[in-house]
């Protein structure tokens, strides 16, 4: 079965700061890996994808990703953070081109000036 | 182009009557999906359809909790007899099984349901 574990539920960075928030997967075949964000009150907006195409993803907002295979993990980081990255994140993983993604609980990133 | 929409945006109800949720996916999107988040719980994977084979329902928490897809584009989630358990925010989600979407997901923005 897969599961997706974020460490911290919350985590706070100074504006400028490096931004990582963390996420370890378990997959029984090679994942499809996603990170998507949500601002308080709307839907979720995805951030990034890993697809095996590249362990290096790039997504929106300066965000990226890096998938290790090995640590089973896919850590999202951000060079310098911004008062508009404050939202929650959501790591999530799919074993197959279909069907539901699993997820894990969630980090609420804060944003101090 | 429009993304995907849900209605109502927030629905107040009280314990024990029925209520319907509304989903109305990208275009073109053959794949739809009904999540809930709530505090305690965190985003759980409700129902899926995909085309027109039978829904995957292994989410649905309850025999109270039913949902349909008409003519494979909008859906209704149906939650009957309300508890204040099923208090969440209900997300929809569509996406398209072309080759080379990998399951990427878009969301809607969600029906806050308050069971009083």
């Amino acid at each position: 079965a897969q599961s997706v574990t974020q460490l911290g539920s919350h985590v706070s960075v100074s504006e400028g700061a490096l931004v990582l928030l963390r996420c370890n997967y378990s997959s029984s075949v090679p994942p499809y890996l996603f990170w998507y964000v949500q601002y308080p009150n709307q839907g979720l907006q995805l951030l990034l994808k890993y697809t095996s195409a590249a362990t290096l993803v790039k997504g929106i907002n300066g965000f990226e990703a890096e998938f290790k295979k090995s640590e089973t993990s896919f850590h999202l980081t951000k060079p310098s953070a911004h008062m508009s990255d404050a939202a929650e994140y959501f790591c999530a993983v799919s074993d197959r081109s279909q069907g539901n993604l699993i997820f894990g609980k969630g980090t609420k990133l804060s944003v101090k000036p | 182009g429009a993304g995907v929409s849900q209605s109502p945006s927030n629905k107040v109800t009280e314990k024990g009557k029925d209520v319907e949720l509304r989903c109305d996916p990208i275009s073109g999107h053959t794949a739809l999906y009904w999540y809930r988040q709530s505090l305690g719980q965190g985003l759980e994977f409700l129902i899926y359809f995909q085309g027109n084979s039978a829904p995957d329902k292994s989410g649905l928490p309850s025999d109270r909790f039913s949902a349909e897809r008409t003519g494979g584009s909008v859906s209704t989630l149906t939650i009957q007899r309300t508890q204040q358990e099923d208090s969440a925010v209900y997300l929809c989600a569509s996406s398209s099984t072309a080759s080379g979407s990998y399951n990427e997901q878009f969301f809607g923005p969600g029906t806050r349901l308050t069971v009083l």
